[in-house]
């Protein structure tokens, strides 16, 4: 299996611009993980899917914050407005069982200047 | 007080030596617990899984759960350069308002030198 892949793995944008992030799961995982990674707060997690629902998003900082998945081979993860300390690593998972492991991909570093 | 505790290091040692690294957790609800290798600029990689107590062992690695004392070991035998890396402690719990979120532990960094 391929494993988790995300799309782009580097962005830098400039404060203000539309930011979209990109996740395919593995094939047959049913949950989708967005987490968020920095030196100060470690990984958090912003909101997962369960069968292309989202099921709790009580980690997105905020309304600038949105994800979709609108199959269960691609999710989405956008910023719009993006400021400059959304910058960090955006790493997306997925799991087969839940609770369970859960298996990350390379991530997206971003950078908002 | 954070849920879970992991001493960030930096942890170094020689080729070949025996590393511990360890993880403390407030939540008595946690039932199961993974360790995660992450690599500079790379995404964490799951290396062992548990859920229960006790010890699981995998190649040159043993993971231990103590829940009576909250405390989580990973141990590598034979260390080698190449388990440079920065080890994540996660774990969860199976039921409650936070039914099967992972908690991470900051990471310890560990270089293991020739």
């Amino acid at each position: 299996d391929a494993g988790v892949i995300q799309s782009p793995r580097h962005e830098v944008t400039e404060m203000g611009q539309e930011v979209t992030l990109r996740c395919k799961p593995i094939s047959g995982h049913d949950y989708l993980f967005w987490y968020r990674q920095t030196m100060m707060r470690g990984l958090e997690l912003l909101i997962y899917f369960n069968n292309n629902v989202p099921i709790d998003d009580s980690g997105m900082p905020e309304d600038r914050f949105s994800a979709k998945m609108p199959n269960a081979s691609f999710s989405t993860l956008k910023i719009q407005p993006s400021e400059p300390r959304d910058s960090a690593v955006y790493f997306c998972a997925s799991s087969q069982t839940y609770p369970g492991p859960q298996y990350f991909g390379p991530g997206t570093r971003l950078t908002v200047l | 007080q954070k849920e879970v505790e992991q001493d960030p290091g930096p942890l170094s040692v020689p080729e070949g030596a025996i590393v511990s690294l360890n993880c403390t957790y407030s939540n008595s609800a946690f039932q199961y617990f993974m360790w995660y290798r992450q690599y500079s600029r790379k995404g964490p990689e799951l290396l062992m899984y548990t859920y229960s107590s006790g010890n699981k062992e995998d190649g040159r690695f043993t993971a231990q759960v103590d829940k009576s004392s909250k405390y989580i070991s990973l141990f590598i035998r034979d260390s080698q350069p190449s388990d440079s890396a920065t080890y994540l402690c996660a774990m969860g719990n199976a039921g409650g308002t936070s039914y099967g979120k992972l908690t991470f532990g900051q990471g310890t960094i560990l270089t293991v030198h020739p």
